[in-house]
């Protein structure tokens, strides 16, 4: 079964440095996610992706994130700054429909320290 | 906003026993509902869904009623086993204007399943 894939599975960077974590969402589907999931706390939604841009992004998304599709296969989530309370789960998300369940790729954990 | 509320954890079952994790919901409009599960070191696995109202969402001998006069969505299995021990997160979708949708999540649910 097709599946959505996310490296590294674990990421450490001091704080102030910049991350970009990778994932490559399932072949034919067309919109995209980012959720993050901070160690005991809920799992939360940062932005969608569609059409080679954002359709909604979360309070959480502010101007130190960013996302880029660079190519048909990739989905990039960048952090330009990293700050300690970036430290979470972030969890990649595909769907081959607008209504339809999302696929979720295994996670990379970030720790910033 | 639209949220999703769950039972708290952990719980702990023996082999065999009934489960039942609470989940409601509150929403604007006509939510889709999900459960995803995620096994220890593992990423979110949709479980099951219903989009509608009356609908029921099976698998794996899991199964939970979408109820819009109570606005629930429990799941349940008639007799669980060690390998469902694993964290179950309830949720609910929301169409957004731009494209695609917005997974709105409870805090999860711990099931512990013992011998």
């Amino acid at each position: 079964e097709p599946e959505v894939t996310q490296t590294p599975s674990h990421q450490v960077t001091q704080m102030g440095q910049e991350v970009i974590l990778r994932c490559v969402p399932i072949s034919n589907h067309l919109y995209f996610y980012w959720y993050r999931q901070i160690l005991g706390q809920k799992v939360e939604f940062l932005v969608s992706f569609y059409n080679n841009e954002i359709s909604e992004k979360s309070e959480i998304f502010d101007d130190q994130f960013s996302v880029e599709r660079p190519d048909g296969s990739n989905f990039t989530l960048k952090i330009r700054s990293t700050k300690l309370e970036d430290s979470a789960m972030y969890f990649c998300a595909s769907s081959s429909d607008g209504g339809g369940p999302q696929h979720f790729g295994d996670g990379t954990r970030l720790s910033i320290l | 906003g639209d949220s999703v509320t769950q039972m708290e954890g952990p719980v702990t079952l023996s082999e065999e026993a009934f489960l039942t994790i609470n989940c409601t919901y509150t929403a604007t409009g006509y939510p889709s509902l999900f459960w995803y599960v995620q096994y220890p070191g593992e990423g979110l696995q949709l479980l099951l869904k219903a989009t509608k109202a009356d609908d029921k969402g099976s698998n794996k001998g899991f199964e939970a009623t979408y109820r819009k006069e109570t606005t629930s969505f429990h799941l349940e299995k008639g007799s669980v086993q060690v390998s469902d021990s694993a964290v179950y997160f309830c949720a609910l979708t929301a169409i957004l204007t731009g494209g695609g949708n917005k997974l709105t999540f409870g805090t999860g649910t711990q099931l512990k399943v013992e011998l």
